[in-house]
Formats: C-alpha cells, structure tokens, sequence
C-alpha cells in the first residue's frame, strides 16, 4: 500500500509557541490530505480537509486561525499549531487520498504534541 | 454520514477467529462500510472496505447483511499482533472518514 511519513514523530514545545507538522504522500500524489486530533483513550477527531492549492475546509468548531493548514504540492501538507497551550497536547495524524475517485484513504504514523 | 454502533470490547483467543459485529442502520444505498485498526499510538490502518458484497483480502473479510444495516468483519486466525481497535466506519461521497469509539479487541494467548 501507499505510505504516508509524518515528521516529526514527537514533539515537546514551550507554551506560547508555534509548531509545524508535515505530512508526506511518499509514493503517491495525494489531492486531498486530512488532519485529525486524538486525545488519550479517545477516539480520532477529524479537524479540517485541506485539497491541494486551495484553503482548507475545518471542521465545526476547529480555529482556523490557530490550526494553519497548508497544501502547497500534491506530496506535502503541513499543519501550524499557533501559539500552542498545554490544552493542545494530542495525537496529531494526517492522511491522504490520491486521485478523485479513489476511495482509500492512507494514514500517517502520528505525530504527538507535548505543549509544556 | 451514517452513524454506526459497535461493542466497546471483545476478547479472542490466539488462534481462533475473532468476528467484530458493526450495526448501521440508517446507511445509505450510496455509501461503502469501511473498517479500520489502530494499534497502540500508531496512525489507522486499513482493513477491508465494501459495499453489499462480502469481500475477502489477506487481512480479513467483511460479511455486510442483505439490507446493509450490519456487517461484521472477520479475523480467521487472530494473532497477539491483531490486539487494536477496530473501527467501522460508513462512508459516502463527501469522503471524510468520520470515527466512532470502536471496538477494542484484545487477543489472548
């Protein structure tokens, strides 16, 4: 199947700084990325679709000023967490769909947000 | 999307088979049963997808009910390794994969 790299893995940041997630379609080109949230012992919370070359579209209640998505190239998207706080800290994962059409959806590793 | 109710938890023992039940009972005629795992702090993988016919890979197969309001996903052969949730999910043409809480299995030696 096709693979999906996030980078980083982990991440620790002071409170009040921003942080930036990339999510990478490795072997394929990917029109459409998704970015979830998950909590501890909760499940996935998508939090916006973003397509390539244009804005992303958030989820209900998602601050689309605090979660800054791009989806500058059909490989790559990356997400801004601006001006994190503790109340940020989570399992970020991304996941991308390739040609319209194509059902399936290929997830990345994760990454997780300690906000100190 | 459709909504869909599976049981917080089941155990299987290594070896056996282990048949993870998901009702859908207000699914659409357009829309696909997906099923997803997630291990421990990785990212979902996928499973198996269908739409009204049972399907079968090297991972799994999907049993889906004639009226569609079911389907349960079949492990032949659970390992230690099979221990996730599991999440059913409908999906239709807006392509967003909406989660629900899953079914946690834990297989057992």
């Amino acid at each position: 199947g096709a693979v999906v790299s996030q980078h980083p893995s982990w991440v620790i940041c002071k409170s009040g700084t921003s942080v930036k997630i990339e999510c990478r379609s490795l072997d394929f080109q990917a029109t459409t990325m998704f970015w979830y949230r998950q909590f501890p012992k909760q499940s996935l919370m998508l939090m916006a679709t973003s397509n390539e070359g244009s804005k992303a579209t958030y989820e209900q209640g998602v601050e689309k000023d605090k979660f800054l998505i791009n989806h500058a190239s059909l490989t790559l998207s990356t997400l801004t967490v601006t001006s994190a706080h503790p109340e940020d800290s989570s399992f970020y994962i991304c996941s991308a769909q390739g040609l319209a059409g194509s059902h399936e959806q290929f997830f990345g590793p994760g990454t997780r947000l300690t906000v100190l | 999307d459709a909504k869909t109710t599976q049981p917080p938890s089941m155990d299987c023992a290594e070896g056996r088979a282990a048949n993870l039940p998901c009702n859908h009972s207000t699914i659409s005629g357009n829309e696909y049963v997906y099923w997803y795992r997630q291990i421990h702090s990785q990212g979902p993988q996928y499973i198996i997808h269908g739409l009204k016919n049972n399907e079968t890979n090297e991972m799994a197969s999907l049993i889906i009910t004639e009226d569609r309001k079911s389907s349960t996903l079949i492990l032949p052969h659970a390992t230690l390794r099979d221990t996730a949730v599991y999440y059913c999910i409908v999906r239709g043409n807006t392509d967003k994969l909406i989660f629900g809480t899953g079914t946690r299995l834990q297989v057992f030696p």
